[in-house]
């Protein structure tokens, strides 16, 4: 089975510019999460989704940051405008909305902001 | 509010050492355990879970109890591999549907040969 996809795996811009990142959760899983994970503050979850619609948005870091998941199997982070300091790997991360049920994570997309 | 608190790392350890990664947490109710690895270039990934009170979770050689009584879910394992150098993140949740997991910050294990 595919597991949780994530594009692009790196990207890289100049502060100013719109980022969009993407990701594909399992099929049937119908809780969606994003994180960001930096070496200074590690792994911070920004936003998650329970059956499309946003639940907890408190970890987005400001106006810049929007997140939307227009159906069961797509969901986008964007940045606009860009700042260095939103250089970070981010994840996204789905589960089955049941209780105990673990989360399971992409591979990220390693943000690089100039 | 729920919290994780890992022992601060690196740890760096021989191979065949045994390895504690210390993890306590402070939460209402009645909270499921989790611990989670990432290998470098990964996103995370379940390694056990326990989900009430004197649990075991175990995967890999990785063993964790649930220590209510100490508010504890310490992973441990008799002999580490220089394949199991990764960042272990320790994870609670609430029990209920639909809620985000709490991460611990991570502890990174370094093993060498």
């Amino acid at each position: 089975d595919a597991g949780v996809i994530q594009s692009p795996r790196h990207e890289v811009t100049e502060m100013g510019q719109e980022v969009t990142l993407r990701c594909k959760p399992i099929s049937g899983h119908n809780s969606l999460f994003w994180y960001r994970q930096t070496m200074m503050r590690g792994l911070e979850l920004l936003i998650y989704f329970n059956n499309n619609v946003p639940i907890d948005d408190s970890g987005m870091p400001e106006d810049r940051f929007s997140a939307k998941m227009p159906n069961a199997s797509f969901s986008t982070l964007k940045i606009q405008p860009s700042e260095p300091r939103d250089s970070a790997v981010y994840f996204c991360a789905s589960s089955v909305n049941r209780a105990l049920q673990p989360q399971h994570f992409g591979d990220g997309t390693r943000l690089s902001i100039l | 509010g729920n919290s994780v608190t890992q022992m601060e790392g690196p740890v760096t350890l021989s191979e065949e050492a045994f390895l504690t990664i210390n993890c306590t947490y402070t939460a209402t109710g009645y909270p499921s355990l989790f611990w989670y690895v990432q290998y470098p270039g990964e996103g995370l990934q379940l390694l056990l879970k326990a989900t009430k009170a004197d649990d075991k979770g175990s995967n890999k050689g990785f063993e964790a109890t649930y220590r209510k009584e100490t508010t504890s879910f310490h992973l441990e394992k008799g002999s580490v591999q220089v394949s199991d150098s990764a960042v272990y993140f320790c994870a609670l949740s609430d029990g209920q549907a639909g809620t985000a997991l709490i991460f611990g910050k991570g502890t990174t294990l370094s093993v060498s040969s």
